[in-house]
């Protein structure tokens, strides 16, 4: 069964340096999210991206925020300079064209120290 | 008030039970509801996708939303263990790309 794979798993940094979140979406999805999940909390919407642009995104999703789709399989979420309130587990999700229903990877734990 | 709320128990119920898990929103231009599941630091699992008011149902499990009341369920019968998660509604607007969650409802099931 086709799923969203996000990598890594669980990645550690120190505050102020960038990091880069990895996600490979559902092949013949067209639309694709990131959501994060501070722990305790409810499930946040971050972006959503569609046709090689940013098509929503949250008030969460500031300057430091950016996303790419840089070939025909990768999704990939950079924070510039992380902070400690950016750890929390951070989900790429897709859908495709038709279908309102998104699928979610498994998640990165992102721990800023 | 919040978009979205969900009670987030904890909910613990015998083994075989019938389960009921709600959720009330305030947005009434949501039109898409889902139910996800999620065990501990795991992604989120669809279980459920309804479209408008009525019911849905899938093996041991039934979804209802009634918009009227801004009120949707999910029952899960003959429960196992292996239902012990927590349980996310989710919903969307027409048109938007965004899904919004409630809290979550951490669900445990007692053999």
């Amino acid at each position: 069964e086709p799923e969203v794979t996000q990598t890594p798993s669980h990645q550690v940094t120190q505050m102020g340096q960038e990091v880069i979140l990895r996600c490979v979406p559902i092949s013949n999805h067209l639309y694709f999210y990131w959501y994060r999940q501070i722990l305790g909390q409810k499930v946040e919407f971050l972006v959503s991206f569609y046709n090689n642009e940013i098509s929503e995104k949250s008030e969460i999703f500031d300057d430091q925020f950016s996303v790419e789709r840089p070939d025909g399989s990768n999704f990939t979420l950079k924070i510039r300079s992380t902070k400690l309130e950016d750890s929390a587990m951070y989900f790429c999700a897709s859908r495709s064209l038709m279908n309102t229903e998104a699928f979610f990877g498994q998640g990165t734990r992102l721990t800023v120290v | 008030q919040k978009e979205v709320e969900q009670d987030p128990g904890p909910l613990s119920v015998p083994e075989g039970a019938i389960v009921s898990l709600n959720c009330t929103y305030s947005n009434s231009a949501f039109q898409y509801f889902m139910w996800y599941r999620q065990y501990s630091r795991k992604g989120p699992e669809l279980l459920m996708y309804t479209y408008s008011s009525g019911n849905k149902e899938d093996g041991r499990f039934t979804a209802q939303v009634d918009k009227s009341s801004k009120y949707i369920s999910l029952f899960i019968r003959d429960s196992q263990p292996s239902d012990s998660a927590t349980y996310l509604c989710a919903m969307s607007r027409q048109g938007a790309q965004k899904l919004v969650f409630g809290q979550g409802t951490r669900l445990t099931i007692n053999p």
